[in-house]
């Protein structure tokens, strides 16, 4: 158990709909990281928060948008949802970005999405 | 991104010493080598890290090429659960995402 715990486990949903996926980082995490995994792009880094604040961004679609609360946990919304966006959706928490230290990132059981 | 370089997939036999490798020929002198795997049905986790100097810990060793052109992942006793995707990434210490590359299956035979 990494500690970081993603809800729902399953999500099945139709083309077009919106979902929101959410995680909720190990205690004393400030970080928090969308990642998607499908079977034909692998895992693909999606967006990184920290601290509340967009920290970083990667092949994130423009239907696609998150946010880290006050509390530290995140949510990752889906839009307009189409038959390529089922996938595993992972959430990973770190402590925290510091330049000259490493640190691993702890991954949670995933969401999986499908979409009719 | 600096890209890496792994086999597609690897067998090897329970209980006895795996090697992975790994190229990186255009390894910048900032980025650190990260391993993760991912076991079936599971999030990815962390195995181990390097810079420049071999590393050892409690899951596995790292060695690394004196050029770092190269590591290589060391699992001493393969056991059953050890069976999955081994990802090799190079990442700036900069820099905290992570970007995975396809990594190299291995199966490990009883």
């Amino acid at each position: 158990d990494s500690g970081v715990t993603q809800t729902p486990k399953h999500l099945i949903t139709a083309t077009g709909q919106r979902v929101t996926l959410r995680c909720s980082p190990r205690s004393g995490d400030l970080s928090v990281y969308w990642y998607q995994q499908s079977l034909d792009q692998g895992l693909q880094f999606l967006i990184q928060y920290y601290n509340g604040e967009e920290r970083a961004k990667g092949n994130i679609l423009e239907r696609f948008s998150a946010q880290q609360f006050p509390d530290l946990h995140s949510e990752l919304n889906l839009s307009s949802l189409e038959l390529g966006d089922s996938a595993l959706y992972f959430c990973a928490s770190s402590l925290h970005p510091a330049a000259g230290t490493y640190n691993e990132q702890f991954f949670g059981p995933g969401t999986r999405l499908t979409v009719l | 991104d600096a890209k890496t370089t792994q086999p597609n997939s690897m067998e090897s036999n329970e209980e006895e010493p795996v090697h992975l490798p790994c190229n990186h020929s255009t390894i910048s002198g900032t980025d650190y080598i990260h391993w993760y795997r991912q076991l079936p049905s599971q999030g990815p986790e962390y195995v181990i890290h390097g810079l420049t100097s071999n590393v050892n810990n409690r899951m596995a060793s790292l060695a690394i090429a004196e050029d770092r052109k190269s590591s290589t992942l060391i699992l001493h006793r393969a056991t059953l659960r050890d069976a999955a995707v081994y990802y090799c990434i190079l990442g700036d210490y900069r820099d905290d995402k992570i970007i995975f590359g396809k990594g190299t299956r291995l199966h490990i035979l009883p």
